[in-house]
């Protein structure tokens, strides 16, 4: 069975600096790892995955993670948040050779950026 | 295109009464799921249907939790009777999965929010 850690609970930060939300998962099996993103009074939304290849993966809005296997980790960062990045951050692992897709979250990370 | 439509989005009942929720995924995707979310915690899977068949409701507390997805559309999660614990929001999501696929991003939708007094 899989499970998720994510270390922080919530992450204060002030705007424009970097930020690292941790991620540490638990698996006997090759996993897919995702990072799903919750801004206030709206469903989540996919940030980014890692399915294979290149262990760097990017967002469109300029967060990455870093597929670490030896460390079972996989931590979202960013090197300057704005205000918008203000949200709760779930990680997220499926087993690989699953055919159901079922995802297994952490508990999430609140983002809070400071002005 | 429209995204994962939910409704009611928020609920307030007394325990040991009943509540239903509604899900209408977008269209044309073939795989359909119910997560719990409660406060302070991730998502939890309660349920998944391809198409109109259920794939996993393994952690779906199937005494007083139903679900079904008449036609592979929409689909409906009812608890009968509620309880103080059920207290959380109520997540669908859906995806183009078809049998063999496993990576298809899945689109949540706005969730419904479940207060038990």
């Amino acid at each position: 069975a899989q499970s998720v850690t994510q270390l922080d609970s919530q992450v204060p930060v002030f705007e424009e600096a970097p930020v690292e939300l941790r991620c540490n998962y638990s698996s006997s099996v090759s996993v897919y790892l995702f990072w799903y993103v919750q801004y206030p009074n709206q469903g989540l939304q996919l940030l980014l995955k890692y399915l294979s290849g290149s262990t760097l993966v990017e967002s469109i809005n300029g967060f990455e993670a870093e597929f670490n296997k030896s460390q079972t980790s996989f931590h979202l960062r960013k090197p300057s948040v704005h205000i918008s990045d203000t949200a709760e951050y779930f990680c997220a692992v499926s087993e690989s050779s699953s055919n159901t897709g079922k995802l297994i979250f952490g508990q999430g990370t609140t983002l809070q950026v400071k002005p | 295109e429209a995204g994962v439509a939910q409704s009611p989005r928020y609920k307030i009942i007394e325990k040991r009464q009943s509540v239903a929720f509604w899900c209408n995924p977008i269209s044309g995707h073939a795989t359909l799921y119910w997560y719990q979310q409660i406060l302070g915690q991730g998502p939890k899977l309660l349920i998944q249907f391809q198409n109109n068949g259920v794939v996993d409701d393994s952690q779906l507390p199937k005494d007083r939790f139903s679900a079904e997805r008449l036609k592979g559309v929409d689909s409906t999660l009812k608890i009968q009777p509620a309880k103080l614990e059920d207290s959380a929001v109520y997540l669908c999501a859906s995806s183009q999965q078809r049998l063999a696929g496993r990576t298809d991003t899945q689109y949540f939708g706005p969730g419904t929010r479940l207060t038990v007094l």
